[in-house]
């Protein structure tokens, strides 16, 4: 089945010590998105891809990065996690014209 | 600015009582719409979706929502919920051009008590 996956599922990193998590695609979806979803709040948008085109919003920290080297495959930097930073991290496709997002099953960050 | 706003936080409801979540979104433009349900340690997977046409959708599971655009609602029904229905119910909205993002609510987290 075309889906969206993330690796791992869990991830424990020591404050400050820089970690990537992963996301791959089987459904060619030019658009690609990370959020940082914390324990009862609504998943917030930390940047997308548009194709290559990199899109940051505007309130996500600078220790956030992200890759795309090709359609299928995105990561999230995060340099020097801090304390804060623990939170489950979603990743998301859409096929442009189509609107409709999928998701992946999230990777939980523990920071400690 | 848009926002999406779900004033339901925490629901709790018998087996078979009936469902409905609220979902209120301000943008004056054209939008889409969406809800997305996450069960306990498991994935945000799409309940339903409005892009045009009738505003009454049906989805899957047995939800179905209403797109009032007087009111700027996206209401969640359930005629009869199960047990399995509990999990966190998550309203979304788009524009329809440009951006290709979406601003979710709050979430409205369901109990279902068997």
């Amino acid at each position: 089945d075309a889906m969206v996956i993330q690796n791992p599922r869990y991830q424990v990193t020591q404050f400050g010590k820089p970690v990537t998590l992963s996301c791959s695609q089987t459904l060619n979806h030019n658009v690609m998105y990370w959020y940082q979803q914390k324990s009862s709040q609504a998943p917030k948008l930390l940047f997308h891809y548009y194709d290559k085109d990199f899109n940051n919003e505007a309130d996500t920290p600078d220790n956030f990065q992200s890759r795309r080297p090709n359609t299928s495959f995105c990561f999230l930097d995060i340099r020097s996690p801090g304390l804060g930073d623990a939170a489950m991290y979603l990743c998301a496709t859409s096929d442009r014209g189509r609107f409709t997002q999928y998701f992946g099953p999230g990777t939980r960050l523990t920071v400690l | 600015a848009q926002s999406v706003s779900q004033h339901n936080h925490h629901v709790i409801l018998s087996e078979a009582a009936s469902l409905e979540l609220g979902c209120n979104y301000s943008y004056g433009g054209t939008v889409n719409l969406f809800w997305y349900v996450q069960y306990p340690g498991q994935h945000l997977q799409l309940l339903l979706k409005y892009f045009s046409g009738d505003p009454l959708v049906k989805g899957i599971k047995g939800f179905e929502a209403e797109f009032i655009k007087s009111k700027f609602s996206f209401n969640l029904r359930k005629p009869s919920v199960q047990w399995s229905d509990t999990a966190e119910y998550f309203c979304a909205v788009s524009t329809t051009s440009g951006t290709y993002k979406y601003i979710f609510g709050t979430g409205t987290r369901l109990k279902v008590l068997a």
